[in-house]
């Protein structure tokens, strides 16, 4: 079955330890990012990836880190996490090229940092 | 600056009602625009794009580059409608924004 999957699921964490959010695509795309869903602000991207060792900063980077050493998985690794960071966040892959930029979500990852 | 402006947090209307979801957007450059859907206990998952120009589930949605709007429609809303509704802009292919979302309930 084509899909994103995040791991894990639930996290609680504190302030200061170091913690890394598995994002895989089995689809082959080229295309991956990361979003952060917060209420009354939507979906707002932290980073994107167009290929292999290829990222970008969105609109809300600091505090996060990625890297894309392979095609189908793009790790989101906060390095030392705060409260603010408590989200849900969602990881998304699309192809890129053609007239399709549809993105396919995963199922999100609630994060709490106490 | 780009921006996507979802001007109403949350529509409810009866069964069966015409149903209108807001975005505006703003961008200098040749936008492409979606809506994205989110069900109860579901993923986000692409509803329509301005480019294909196609009706999906009942759904239609016009690119108006004058008034830089890409509001959703419905003729006749049903109850399997009620979610939540992000209308997104793509720049340039790997930027992408999101609205703040609209959650459309439909009312027995």
């Amino acid at each position: 079955e084509a899909q994103v999957t995040q791991n894990p699921r639930y996290l609680i964490t504190v302030t200061g330890k170091k913690l890394t959010v598995t994002c895989s695509q089995n689809m082959n795309h080229e295309y991956m990012s990361w979003y952060r869903q917060d209420p009354g602000l939507g979906l707002r991207q932290i980073y994107y990836s167009m290929n292999v060792e290829v990222t970008d900063k969105g609109d809300v980077p600091e505090g996060y880190k990625v890297s894309r050493k392979e095609k189908r998985n793009f790790p989101l690794i906060l390095e030392s996490p705060s409260p603010n960071q408590t989200s849900l966040y969602f990881c998304a892959s699309s192809r890129t090229g053609g007239d399709s930029y549809e993105q396919y979500f995963g199922p999100g990852t609630r994060l709490t940092v106490t | 600056a780009q921006r996507v402006t979802q001007p109403e947090k949350l529509l409810s209307v009866f069964k069966g009602a015409p149903v209108e979801l807001k975005c505006n957007y703003s961008y200098s450059g040749s936008p492409e625009l979606f809506w994205y859907v989110q069900y109860s206990r579901q993923r986000l998952q692409l509803l329509l794009r301005h480019i294909s120009r196609e009706s999906i589930k009942g759904f239609t949605a016009d690119l108006n580059k004058g008034e830089t709007s890409f509001h959703l429609k419905k003729p006749f809303a049903q109850e399997e409608d009620s979610a939540m509704y992000y209308c997104a802009l793509n720049t340039g292919g790997f930027k992408t924004i999101f609205g703040a979302g609209t959650r459309l309930f439909v009312k027995a």
